[in-house]
Formats: structure tokens, C-alpha cells, sequence
């Protein structure tokens, strides 16, 4: 069966600094993995999604998260964050490749910036 | 907006009472979803339908819980009997079946959700 773990439940960084969140996911088949973001009092937006290829995957508003099979991790980075990056962010695991496959997501990481 | 669309945003209730949630999908998407979300946690799956049938159905749909959706279009989610353990915000997301089994690997789009408080 497969369970995503996010490490950390709130990570508070200062504006324009780098930030990584970290996501851990056991799987004993293929693995698609997915960012999600989720700002206050709205539904869920896809970052960034590994389905296969390229370890390194870039998404939507400067975030990236690489793929990295030996250590079953999917952290995302920023080099950069900024205010409005403050959200929760979801790590998610699908089951199988088709879309109608059941996602599970992690418990979530709240990302707070700092002027 | 043509993005996913769920109403009412919010619904209060007393505990022993019905409620009923609708969504709107995005109008091509064939594939449509429920899930829960409870404070400080993610999303989990409730239930899922291809058109009209429903395909999936997880262990955390309980007896008291049934989604419908009857023209392959919106759905309804109908909790009876509510009880103070089901408030949470409930996601609905919908996506488009690819053409073949290499394509078909499209992205679920969520809705902002409805946020249930049972008293």
C-alpha cells in the first residue's frame, strides 16, 4: 500500500530566502508524486507532478521538487519565496498512472513567510 | 469561472440532520471526485464516478453517506443523520479520461470545497 509522509507541519521562513519541504513516500509499485498547494479558504492547485522522465521537475510560481527513487523522497525547493507563497502545501502519491487512479495525500506542511 | 464549482461554501447544522452538497465539474470532464478534509490533514478519497456510474466507493463512506450523479454532470453528496465526527471541508475535483491508456494520465482540478460544521 502506498502512504506519503511530510516531515515537517509548519516550516516559517523569512521573505526571499530558500525554503525546502519535505515529502517521503513508500510505495511498493510505480510511483506518480504530486505537489499540491492549497491557499486559505480555496480548493487545491497542482504545482508540479513526476510521472516519469527527468528526476527534476519544474512547476508553477518558481517551485521545483526532484524525484529521487533510492531514498523514496519528493522534496520540493524555492530558491526564492515570496509572501504570497504562504499556503499549505500537499505532497500526494497516485496509485496508478490514469487519472481515475486514487490519490493519497500527505498530512500537509504550512509554509508562513516573514517579511 | 469554468473551473470546479461546490455549493454552498459553508453549511452549519445541528447533529441528527441531512445535508446535502452539490458540484459542478468542468463541463468536459468525465470523471468526477469526493473527498474529505479534516482539520490538519489531507485530502482523503470518499468516492468517485466515471459519467454517471459510480466505480469507487472507499471504507470511509459509510452507510450514511451516497453521491449521486444521475446525468453524468454534477453530483450530490448527502450525509444523513449527521454526527459532530463528520465536519470537515468536503473537495469535490473532476478530470477528463484520456483518449488511450498512454494518454490518460490528466490531472484532477478541485473545487474550493464545502466546510461542514455539525454542532
Amino acid at each position: 500500500a502506498q502512504s506519503v509522509t511530510q516531515l515537517d507541519s509548519q516550516v516559517p521562513v523569512f521573505e526571499e530566502a530558500p525554503v525546502e519541504l519535505r515529502c517521503n513516500y513508500s510505495s511498493s509499485v510505480s510511483v506518480y508524486l504530486f505537489w499540491y498547494v492549497q491557499y486559505p479558504n480555496q480548493g487545491l492547485q497542482l504545482l508540479l507532478k513526476y510521472l516519469s522522465g527527468s528526476t527534476l521537475v519544474k512547476g508553477i510560481n518558481g517551485f521545483e521538487a526532484e524525484f529521487n527513487k533510492s531514498q523514496t523522497s519528493f522534496h520540493l525547493r524555492k530558491p526564492s519565496v515570496h509572501i504570497s507563497d504562504t499556503a499549505e502545501y500537499f505532497c500526494a502519491v497516485r496509485t496508478g498512472y490514469s487519472s481515475a487512479s486514487k490519490i493519497i495525500f500527505g498530512s500537509g506542511t504550512r509554509l508562513s513567510i516573514r517579511p | 469561472d469554468t473551473g470546479v464549482s461546490q455549493d454552498p461554501r459553508h453549511k452549519i447544522t445541528k447533529r441528527g440532520q441531512n445535508v446535502t452538497f452539490r458540484c459542478d465539474p468542468i463541463s468536459e470532464h468525465n470523471r468526477l471526485y469526493w473527498y474529505r478534509q479534516t482539520l490538519g490533514q489531507g485530502p482523503e478519497f470518499l468516492t468517485y464516478f466515471q459519467n454517471e456510474a459510480q466505480l469507487e466507493k472507499s471504507r470511509l463512506l459509510s452507510d450514511r453517506f451516497s453521491a449521486e450523479r444521475p446525468k453524468g454532470s454534477f453530483s450530490t453528496l448527502e450525509i444523513q443523520r449527521t454526527e459532530q465526527g463528520d465536519s470537515a471541508m468536503y473537495l469535490c475535483a473532476s478530470s477528463l479520461k484520456g483518449t488511450s491508456s498512454k494518454l490518460d494520465h490528466n490531472e484532477q482540478f478541485f473545487g474550493p470545497g464545502t466546510r461542514l460544521t455539525v454542532l
